[in-house]
């Protein structure tokens, strides 16, 4: 079974600056689709970012940008210019391209603080 | 275009009662979903649909049961609450097989269980 794995529970970042959030997976198969959501206070959760798995050109987003790494299993998000209304929790999510469902798998999400 | 709609956004409940959360989509998408979000735990898969009529259990299904009532709605029912499923539930939708099988999520129900 594939798990999606993310562990910085927290982070902290200046305003402005820049900042990388982990995540890595463990899948056998070789095609699959990873993604970044973004939950605010708010709770609703937003599609920040994705990537195919066969793609080697890493997805961009404005701020937002991944470094996927497939042999090492890494799907990192970097946010540029960090901003106050970045604050939230981010998932990182897996989903296969080979079966036949279409269940999406979540890490346990890492809180994103904005410091002003 | 409202999306994914959830009511309701709050219920307190005791012990033993038992209630339903609604789920609507208006984006004509065939699959649904039932996640429960608990802090630390990420977000788990209690129930899905492929399609109308049809219903299958994820990872944490004990307790729930859910109908697809038609294609727009999905409903999650509890039958005897118990404080373990004090939580934060969501709906999505999806269109299956997808490209990227982008799934668009409901604002969530808070429900706490005395």
């Amino acid at each position: 079974a594939q798990t999606v794995t993310q562990s910085q529970p927290e982070m902290s970042v200046q305003e402005a600056e820049t900042v990388t959030l982990s995540c890595t997976y463990d899948t056998s198969e070789s095609d699959y689709y990873l993604f970044w959501y973004k939950q605010p206070p708010s709770r609703q959760m937003i599609l920040v970012i994705r990537q195919e798995a066969y793609k080697q050109q890493n997805a961009t987003e404005n701020r937002f940008s991944v470094n996927f790494q497939k042999a090492a299993k890494s799907f990192s998000l970097k946010i540029s210019d960090s901003q106050l209304g970045d604050a939230a929790m981010y998932f990182c999510a897996y989903r296969s391209a080979m079966n036949r469902d279409d269940k999406i798998i979540f890490g346990k999400g890492t809180r994103l603080h904005i410091l002003p | 275009n409202a999306g994914v709609t959830q009511t309701p956004k709050f219920q307190v409940l005791k012990t033993g009662q038992s209630m339903t959360l609604q789920c609507a989509q208006d984006m004509n998408h065939n699959s649904m979903y039932w996640y429960r979000q608990d802090p630390g735990m990420g977000l788990r898969l209690i129930y899905y649909s492929a399609s109308e009529g049809t219903t299958d259990k994820g990872e944490v299904p004990n307790g729930y049961n859910v109908s697809r009532l038609n294609k727009r709605e999905f409903s999650l029912r509890l039958e005897s609450a118990a404080p373990s499923q004090t939580s934060v539930y969501f709906c999505a939708s999806s269109v299956p097989r997808d490209y990227y099988n982008e799934q668009f999520f409901g604002p969530g129900t808070r429900l706490t269980v005395l």
